[in-house]
């Protein structure tokens, strides 16, 4: 079975600043990561995924996530961030093979202007 | 082309009454997924139907079943309700399942139970 723990409940930033949301995963077979983001009253939509290859992955509205498989993480990026980054994000891992995933708990970024 | 839609979008039910949710799929997708989400526990799989089959299962009880129609339609129903029921149902689709294949969510469905 696989686990995901996202590190931070909750990050403030400002509006044009550069944001890191954390993510590590414990799996005992290989795995595909996902990030998700949740905007208020609506449903999930997938930001990024890895599969396989590159480790350094881009996904949608300017955000980027880095595989690091000796640290188990799969941390989120985003260099300048806008009020409407302003959501839930949620990290998720599946077994190699399977896109059913496994979600954390979510991290609630908060852009401030 | 028109996302996935859930219906309804609110609820509101009294403990021990049943309840039936509706997810249409993307058209052409036949695989419907359905997730709980709660403050307490978060995102959770709850099943997965392909082609009318349940292919996957997530560790709910028995009160919390599905079916899925040839038109690839789907439908939730939970029996008995409890107050820990009250959640956002959210409902995804993916044309097979492939994982190069992207999974895409409707807006929910948010169930109170009083």
């Amino acid at each position: 079975a696989q686990s995901v723990t996202q590190l931070d409940s909750q990050v403030p930033v400002f509006e044009e600043a550069p944001v890191e949301l954390r993510c590590n995963y414990s799996s005992s077979v290989s795995v595909y990561l996902f990030w998700y983001v949740q905007y208020p009253n609506q449903g999930l939509q997938l930001l990024l995924k890895y599969l396989s290859g590159s480790t350094l992955v881009k996904g949608i509205n300017g955000f980027e996530a880095e595989f690091n498989k000796s640290q188990t993480s799969f941390h989120l990026r985003k260099p300048s961030v806008h009020i409407s980054d302003t959501a839930e994000y949620f990290c998720a891992v599946s077994e190699r093979g399977s896109y059913i995933p496994t979600f954390g708990r979510g991290t609630s970024l908060i852009v401030h202007p | 082309k028109a996302g996935v839609t859930q219906t309804p979008r609110y609820l509101i039910k009294t403990r021990g009454q049943q309840v039936t949710l509706s997810c249409s799929p993307i058209s052409g997708h036949r695989s419907v997924s359905w997730y709980q989400q709660t403050p307490g526990q978060g995102l959770q799989f709850l099943f997965e139907y392909f082609s009318e089959t349940q292919r996957n299962k997530g560790n709910f009880p028995g009160r919390f079943s599905g079916r899925q129609f040839s038109n690839s339609r789907s439908e939730m129903n939970v029996s008995t309700l409890e107050l820990g029921d009250s959640a956002l149902y959210l409902c995804a689709s993916i044309r097979t399942g492939g994982v190069q294949e992207t999974q895409y969510f409707g807006p929910g469905t948010r169930l109170l139970v009083l």
